[in-house]
């Protein structure tokens, strides 16, 4: 089983639609957990920690789901700018882990 | 705000050449890491590294790899003889203590192995 799995997508939603991507994580142990954005032969860049109470950054709201070991990332009111791979990753003790990334494309 | 910056861009080499691949963390960070990102491909992680030495690495960073941190600021990944199939971007990332724990990422190095 992989350690993190995310639906590749791709997502095509209309400006101003709400996405939502999920997550899953194969480690009960893990202790941190993280959304990155990365564009096309970019480096990845962090858009959030994911809290556990949950945590939310404007348009971006991030939850944790511990007991069922997954994670979501829902994006309200999207941006052509919003268009990326959404990468979930996963810290246990200090090694971490990506999934292969969600890719998103926001039409005009 | 500090960036983790990473030398060259981008680098061709041949097949059998030794590539040395340089990044400069952020300076107040402990825990330094390399990923390789095979085109299309998701990030893989290859090493990590603390305290002066490797804390971790995957199968991926044979006896081929190398990592070093030579003075107080520098971070280098070598390859010993490449291979085809170590073209990739290879980025360098930090690690920021504190709650989450969080790694912010070079801009990576393109490799290319003809």
């Amino acid at each position: 089983r992989k350690e993190v799995e995310q639906d590749p997508g791709p997502f095509n939603v209309p400006e101003g639609a709400t996405v939502a991507f999920n997550c899953t994580y194969s480690n009960s142990a893990s202790q941190s957990f993280f959304w990155y954005r990365q564009d096309c032969r970019k480096e990845p860049k962090l858009l959030m920690s994911v809290y556990s109470s949950g945590n939310e950054d404007g348009r971006f709201t991030a939850q944790l789901n511990r007991a069922s070991q997954y994670i979501s990332l829902l994006i309200r009111d999207s941006k052509l700018s919003d268009s990326a791979t959404y990468l979930c990753v996963v810290n246990n003790f200090n090694k971490f882990y990506f999934g292969s990334g969600t890719k998103l494309n926001v039409k005009p | 705000e500090p960036e983790v910056t990473q030398t060259p861009s981008h680098q061709v080499t041949q097949m059998g050449q030794e590539v040395i691949l340089r990044c400069v963390p952020i300076s107040n960070h402990l825990y330094f890491y390399w990923y390789r990102q095979i085109l299309g491909q998701k990030v893989e992680f290859l090493v990590s590294f603390y305290n002066n030495e490797i804390s971790e690495k995957s199968e991926i960073f044979d006896d081929q790899f190398s990592v070093e941190r030579p003075d107080g600021s520098n971070f280098t990944l070598k390859i010993r003889s490449t291979k085809l199939e170590d073209s990739a971007m290879y980025f360098c990332a930090s690690l920021r203590e504190g709650a989450y724990n969080e790694q912010f990422f070079g801009p990576g190095t393109r490799l290319t192995v003809l």
